[in-house]
């Protein structure tokens, strides 16, 4: 197996424009997970799927986030509109059964929004 | 508020010594707690986890020991090598619904100097 794949690894886009992040799980894992990293606060988990049903998106920042998992082998984070604060890396990982041990994450995406 | 806390960002340690790497978390229900290791430009990597029940873990050069009446936890690394330089990941989880959905710290960098 590939292991997770994001894309794109770079994304520079400018204020205002709508970016979107890509993540293909690996195949089998029911659990799907789509954290930021940032220098202030570390891994946030901003919103995971089981089975391609999103269950817990308290961690979305604002409403100018969604994500979407319309088949197991695929999700889209989207941001609209985008803002310099949203500059982060953007991870994707999934796991059999929410098993913290059993996470494989993807290599990331690093946003910049100038 | 962070439930999970890392309280040093960096680390630098000798070749051959001892790494220490420290942990906090608030919350007393976790009961699983893991470490996760991130090279640049790589996701993280599952390292080494421990339950509750257990006060210590080891695999090989890798020791996470655990103090539930502090809530505390440390990863030990002896010796230390170049290659263990990377930023290091604490993350706490419960039991929820069946899932165990971990919270992470921000992150220790562990620089190990030849």
């Amino acid at each position: 197996d590939a292991g997770v794949i994001q894309s794109p690894r770079h994304e520079v886009t400018e204020m205002g424009q709508e970016v979107t992040l890509r993540c293909k799980p690996i195949s089998g894992h029911d659990y799907l997970f789509w954290y930021r990293q940032t220098m202030m606060r570390g891994l946030e988990l901003l919103i995971y799927f089981n089975n391609n049903v999103p269950i817990d998106d308290s961690g979305m920042p604002e409403d100018r986030f969604s994500a979407k998992m319309p088949n197991a082998s695929f999700s889209t984070l989207k941001i609209q509109p985008s803002e310099p604060r949203d500059s982060a890396v953007y991870f994707c990982a999934s796991s059999l059964q929410g098993a913290g041990y059993g996470y494989t994450f993807g290599s990331g995406t690093r946003l910049t929004v100038v | 508020d962070q439930q999970v806390k890392q309280n040093s960002p960096s680390l630098s340690v000798q070749e051959g010594r001892i790494s220490i790497l420290n942990c906090d978390y608030t919350n007393s229900m976790f009961d699983y707690f893991l470490w996760y290791k991130k090279y640049p430009a790589e996701g993280p990597t599952f390292l080494i986890s421990i339950s509750s029940i257990k006060d210590k873990n080891e695999d090989g050069r890798f020791t996470v020991f655990l103090n539930k009446s502090a809530k505390h936890l440390s990863l030990h690394i002896v010796p230390s090598q170049p290659g263990d330089s990377a930023v290091y990941f604490c993350a706490a989880s419960a039991n929820s619904g069946g899932s165990y959905i971990p919270t992470f710290g921000r992150g220790t960098s562990l620089i190990v100097h030849p």
